[in-house]
């Protein structure tokens, strides 16, 4: 239950606040993702950091915004939110190379988010 | 990019019995299969995986078998318990690096 934490669990936010969802990953990998979880689309990829290298899903709004200090650590910048936005918001960590597969993917608890 | 179906959507099955999960894909360029469980509230995990290079994968009471030329895979489920009652999400990725493409999920009713 430690290898990767998320804060907070639970966060309800107005559509004018600024909010960031943090994630840390205990398990010594190189990439790290988030992921939207919701009713529409069950898993899907916003943002990965893999590699030293940032790979984004293009369809994902501008008000979201990730940023990544170190590989353990892992924040999901939120400004300007839309109903719609309300989701589960699913970090993961993964061990990639970059002459083999993809690493599975370990995931956090998730941060259910709220938008007002 | 990498288009991934799931069916069925929901499943209903007497404990005991068996449950099939299937998946489709759309790259035939895809060669890395995964399979994830999400029990209620909980973080979706691997529960088992296969490569392109094997057509069938078992694990005690799990399995998956996989056709590439018909780019379809299937998850099966023998002896099912209330345990196995979760969500399942099939995924599809190139070997080489490519990120994961999930399907929608199949959630899956073990009735005592």
């Amino acid at each position: 239950e430690t290898g990767v934490t998320q804060t907070p669990r639970h966060l309800v936010m107005g559509m004018t606040n600024k909010k960031s969802l943090k994630c840390e990953q205990h398990l010594g990998h190189n990439a790290m993702y988030w992921y939207k979880q919701s009713a529409k689309k069950p898993l899907e990829l916003m943002f990965v950091y893999s590699l030293e290298e940032r790979v984004e899903n293009n369809s994902v709004p501008s008000r979201f915004s990730p940023e990544c200090p170190n590989s353990s650590h892992l924040f999901l910048h939120l400004h300007t939110l839309q109903p719609e936005d309300s989701a589960l918001y699913l970090c993961a960590s993964s061990q990639d190379s970059r002459l083999g597969p993809k690493g599975e993917q370990f995931f956090g608890p998730g941060t259910r988010l709220t938008v007002l | 990019g990498e288009n991934v179906e799931q069916h069925p959507s929901t499943l209903s099955v007497q404990e005991g019995d068996s449950a099939v999960i299937k998946c489709t894909y759309s790259d035939s360029a895809s060669n890395y299969f995964p399979w994830y469980k999400q029990e209620l509230g909980k973080r979706p995990q691997l529960i088992i995986d296969i490569r392109s290079n094997v057509g069938e994968k078992k694990d005690q009471r799990i399995a998956v078998t996989l056709n590439k030329t018909a780019k379809h895979f299937s998850l099966h489920i023998t002896e099912t318990q209330p345990e196995d009652s979760a969500v399942y999400f099939c995924a599809a990725s190139l070997q080489y690096g490519q990120n994961f493409v999930f399907g929608p999920g199949t959630r899956l009713s073990v009735l005592p």
